[in-house]
């Protein structure tokens, strides 16, 4: 059991730069996750994927915010023009399929710092 | 739509005693609880859940949580607290009929001193 894998660990940008981040989920894991931290603050939703489908989006995911898992793998999420409100750390976790009582098993995290 | 509240943004407890961390939810459909914890880096771990049956739930490491339909509450207990559970705990539920997102609390830092 490898687990989730996110990668960058850490990502510092200048703002108005884009950046892009990177999940890897459970192999045999069909739902991915996305949900954005901030100081103090619990995870909050973003996205959820369904193979390569996207289901559901936040309204917390502005325009500025993509998310794809193109082929019901890995997943990416793209943010363009960053502002300094975007720094928290991003999550990302995967489950079985969808059942709520299905665990989430979720990555380390990407942090990120605009500046 | 759904909330979560846990008012103790900090516990502090000296090691063996008691703990109890609070959790209230808001939902207007049927919902499934769950608590997290996250140790100092590190992602964060299941700890335990409620799905149905017996609304007394443990954890393998001595937590317990309690569903109450009529609080609306799932407070997590342990009666014997150790230096090694001091971590950050969040409470989270997601609703029966919907994508399963879950909804977290905004965290309780369980420090637990010597």
């Amino acid at each position: 059991d490898t687990g989730v894998s996110q990668d960058p660990r850490h990502k510092i940008t200048k703002r108005g730069q884009n950046v892009t981040f990177r999940c890897d989920p459970i192999s045999e894991h069909n739902r991915l996750y996305w949900y954005r931290q901030t100081l103090g603050q619990g995870p909050e939703f973003l996205t959820y994927f369904q193979n390569e489908a996207q289901l559901e989006k936040s309204r917390l995911l502005s325009d500025r915010f993509s998310a794809e898992r193109p082929k019901g793998s890995f997943s990416t999420l793209e943010i363009q023009r960053t502002e300094q409100g975007d720094s928290a750390m991003y999550l990302c976790a995967s489950s079985r399929s969808g059942r709520a009582n299905n665990e989430q098993f979720f990555g380390p995290g990407t942090r990120l710092t605009v500046l | 739509a759904q909330s979560v509240t846990q008012l103790d943004s900090q516990v502090p407890v000296f090691e063996e005693a008691p703990v109890e961390l609070r959790c209230n939810y808001s939902s207007s459909v049927s919902v499934y609880l769950f608590w997290y914890v996250q140790y100092p880096n590190q992602g964060l771990q299941l700890l335990l859940k409620y799905l149905s049956g017996s609304t007394l739930v443990e954890s393998i490491n001595g937590f317990e949580a309690e569903f109450n339909k009529s609080q609306t509450s799932f407070h997590l207990r342990k009666p014997s607290v150790h230096i090694s559970d001091t971590a950050e705990y969040f409470c989270a539920v997601t609703p029966m009929d919907s994508s399963y997102k879950l909804i977290f609390g905004s965290g309780t830092r369980l420090l637990v001193r010597p």
